[in-house]
C-alpha cells in the first residue's frame, strides 16, 4: 500500500498569515496533484506537478515537488477567508499501464482562515 | 460550475429501499469513477470504469452496483444499504487512463440511510 502522509490535519489561522501543508511518502510518484474541496462541492484540481524539483505558482499558492518525487508542499501566502477548505494531495503512480489512473490520496488538511 | 453532473444532490433512503445515483459528463472522458467520502476525510475509491468496462472494484459490498450504460453516463444502484453507508458519493471522470491526468469531480450526492 502506498501511503501519503499529509500534515497538518487541521490548520486555523488569521487572514494575512502564511501557511504550508506537507505531503510525504516513502514511495516515488510519477506525479502529485493538489485539490481543494469546499463544503457541498467536489474536489477541484489546483495543480499537477510532474518533474522532481518542480515549483509551480498559482497566484498566492506555491507548490513544490521534491527532487526524489516522494514529497510535495503547498505554501499559501497572505491567506484569505476564501482559501478555507479541505486541501488534498494525491499521488499517481505508473503501474505499467494497469493502474487505470488510481490515485493515492493524503488524509487532507482542513484549513480555516478567520477574517 | 463542474462539468460532471450528479443527481440527485441529496437522497434520504430507508434500509429496504432501492435507489440510483446518476452521473453524466460530456467531456469525452473515457474513465469514470465512483468515490465515497465521509465528512472531513479524503475520497475512497469504489469503482473505476475504463472505456465503459468495469476495471476496478475496491472490494465494495454487493449492495452497491455500478453501471456504465455509455461513455457519458455512470450509475450507482443502491439496495439494502446500512446507516454506515451514509456519506457523500462523488463521481469523477478522467480523459483516459493516463495516470497523470487530473480527475474532474462532480459535486456529489449526499446520501443519508435511515
Amino acid at each position: 500500500t502506498q501511503l501519503l502522509e499529509q500534515s497538518p490535519q487541521f490548520l486555523s489561522i488569521q487572514e494575512g498569515e502564511n501557511l504550508t501543508v506537507y505531503c510525504n511518502s516513502s514511495s516515488v510518484f510519477s506525479s502529485l496533484q493538489w485539490y481543494r474541496q469546499e463544503p457541498g462541492e467536489g474536489p477541484v484540481l489546483l495543480v499537477t506537478v510532474v518533474t522532481g524539483g518542480e515549483v509551480k505558482k498559482l497566484k498566492r499558492l506555491t507548490f513544490q515537488f521534491g527532487d526524489a518525487r516522494k514529497d510535495s508542499s503547498l505554501h499559501i501566502t497572505a491567506a484569505q477567508p476564501g482559501d478555507t477548505g479541505l486541501y488534498l494531495c494525491a499521488g499517481a503512480k505508473n503501474a505499467g499501464g494497469t493502474s487505470y489512473g488510481k490515485l493515492t490520496f493524503g488524509q487532507g488538511t482542513i484549513l480555516t482562515v478567520h477574517p | 460550475d463542474t462539468e460532471v453532473t450528479q443527481t440527485p444532490k441529496h437522497l434520504v433512503m430507508g434500509m429496504t429501499n432501492k435507489k440510483s445515483l446518476k452521473c453524466e459528463q460530456h467531456m469525452g472522458h473515457r474513465a469514470m469513477y465512483w468515490y465515497k467520502q465521509k465528512a472531513k476525510k479524503p475520497p475512497e475509491l469504489m469503482f473505476v470504469y475504463s472505456y465503459e468496462k468495469l476495471s476496478i472494484n475496491e472490494s465494495v459490498p454487493s449492495r452497491f452496483s455500478p453501471e456504465c450504460p455509455n461513455s457519458s453516463l455512470l450509475n450507482l444502484h443502491l439496495h439494502a444499504l446500512q446507516p454506515e453507508d451514509s456519506a457523500l458519493y462523488l463521481c469523477a471522470s478522467r480523459r483516459n487512463r493516463d495516470h497523470n491526468s487530473p480527475l474532474h469531480f462532480g459535486n456529489g450526492t449526499r446520501l443519508t440511510v435511515t
